[in-house]
């Protein structure tokens, strides 16, 4: 089962900030969070991911708490073309086989409005 | 784009029939690893190749079977179809088993009748 919590839905206005929640209040020490989106009828898209520190790259940022049981996905300037499933998932990184394997749960639907 | 392919993008199959999909890797990756994501859910992780060989498996029945070749790519096997089998199978590929980042195809929409 998923380790994460995330709101089924969400809508955002095109040009605004969009900050998407994710719950993993059981998260281990060494688990990463990461984040991974699906736009309809294509496969999963890998955003960002980090352990404890803030992380930024060119499509957001992640903001993860101090107890590192809660994060928040920011797209910064939403546009219609990110409307998708965002997907939170933990895990620990360099492991193969099925340990390493990604837990999806349902996500969050963000819809982006003009 | 990936740089993933698979192929075919739907299909359409009856209960009891046998399937095989397939997946061509990114360029310079190794691994391999399918996904099965039925409507409304997230993908399920069925297993994963690495080298040739079956790296790692999800809660799967054994009709589920697979292969890599020499050049990494990859068929997914199902044998005795169910209606419950109805899906969109997912390949995702990587550097090796143990990397951060898996690059997937827009997948196989599959439906058993």
């Amino acid at each position: 089962d998923a380790k994460t919590t995330q709101p089924t839905s969400m809508d955002c206005a095109e040009g605004r900030a969009a900050n998407l929640p994710c719950n993993h209040s059981t998260i281990s020490g060494n688990e990463y969070v990461y984040w991974y989106r699906q736009i309809h009828s294509q496969g999963p898209q890998y955003i960002i991911h980090g352990l404890k520190n803030n992380e930024t790259n060119e499509m957001a940022s992640l903001i993860i708490t101090e107890d590192r049981k809660s994060s928040t996905l920011i797209l910064p300037h939403a546009t219609l073309r990110d409307t998708a499933v965002y997907y939170c998932i933990v895990r620990i990184p360099n492991y193969g086989g099925s340990q390493g394997n990604l837990i999806f749960g349902k996500g969050t639907k963000l819809s982006v409005k003009p | 784009e990936t740089g993933v392919t698979q192929s075919p993008t739907h299909l359409i199959k009856t209960r009891g029939q046998q399937v095989t999909l397939r997946c061509s890797s990114q360029s310079g990756h190794n691994t391999v690893s399918w996904y099965q994501q039925a409507l409304g859910q997230g993908p399920q992780f069925i297993f994963q190749y690495y080298r040739e060989e079956e790296n790692g498996r999800g809660n799967f029945p054994p009709r589920f079977s697979g292969l890599q070749f020499p050049n990494y790519s990859s068929e997914l096997n199902v044998n005795a179809l169910e209606l419950d089998d109805s899906a969109l199978y997912l390949c995702a590929s990587s550097i090796g088993p143990r990397t951060d980042t898996q690059y997937f195809g827009p997948g196989t929409r599959l439906t058993v009748l």
